[in-house]
């Protein structure tokens, strides 16, 4: 069973300050997946990464993919009260059912 | 593009009613949809994968006779609560994922309906 550990699972910071999520899993990915959700709201997607290495940049927001494709990294820099939310990371396994895998969420606070 | 549809968004009925949620993708054709469940402050639990033409695939401990998933046409997949009990009372959220060719396609969410059940 593929598993895929996020951490930390709550995190509450100051306006201004870096930020980092993880995620990490002892199974192989063909892609992982970041997902922002607000309450009461269905998770939008961020990224896609499927290369072993890749770095993204989404504005203020870098993912990494782990070069052995089993980890995951999601940096904000200065973060702003607009970030809270909830951060889910999501990998595609290696059958073709095309069936997501989730880590447990990171809610972040960003406070003003 | 790649909007998906949740309707209703928030239904509140009695115990034993049945209720019935439809995900719907608005500009894109979806051989697969996935019916999720979330509890406040948690992430996504699957339930089912519900691929177009064929009976739906559950997760381990989901009851299929209780969440019946119908999946009819290439932009339409419903989930319905049977004879719902609060304990059936959450969030719901699908999802629709382009057709095959890449198997990377990213899945898209509707978003959500909250069921609660008096």
């Amino acid at each position: 069973t593929q598993l895929l550990e996020q951490s930390p699972q709550f995190l509450s910071i100051q306006e201004g300050e870096n930020l980092t999520v993880y995620c990490n899993s002892s199974s192989v990915f063909s892609s992982l997946q970041w997902y922002r959700q607000e309450p009461g709201e269905g998770p939008v997607l961020l990224v896609t990464v499927v290369t072993g290495g890749e770095v993204k940049k989404l504005k203020r927001l870098t993912f990494q993919f782990g070069d052995a494709r089993k980890d995951s990294s999601l940096h904000i820099t200065a973060a702003q009260p607009g970030d809270t939310g909830l951060y889910l990371c999501a990998g595609q396994g290696s059958s073709n059912t095309g069936k997501l895998i989730f880590g447990q969420g990171t809610t972040l606070q960003v406070k003003p | 593009g790649a909007v998906v549809s949740q309707h209703p968004s928030w239904v509140i009925c009695k115990s034993g009613t049945s209720v019935k949620i439809e995900c719907r993708s608005l500009d894109f054709q979806a051989t697969t949809m996935f019916w999720y469940r979330q509890f406040p402050k948690q992430s996504l639990m699957l339930m089912a994968t519900s691929n177009e033409g064929s009976k739906a695939t559950y997760e381990q401990g989901v009851e299929k006779d209780k969440f019946l998933i119908n999946h009819a046409s290439l932009t339409l997949s419903t989930l319905t609560v049977t004879s719902a009990h609060p304990e059936d009372s959450s969030f719901y959220i699908c999802s629709a994922r382009t057709l095959a060719g890449n198997s990377n396609q990213p899945q898209h969410f509707g978003d959500g309906t909250r069921l609660s059940i008096l």
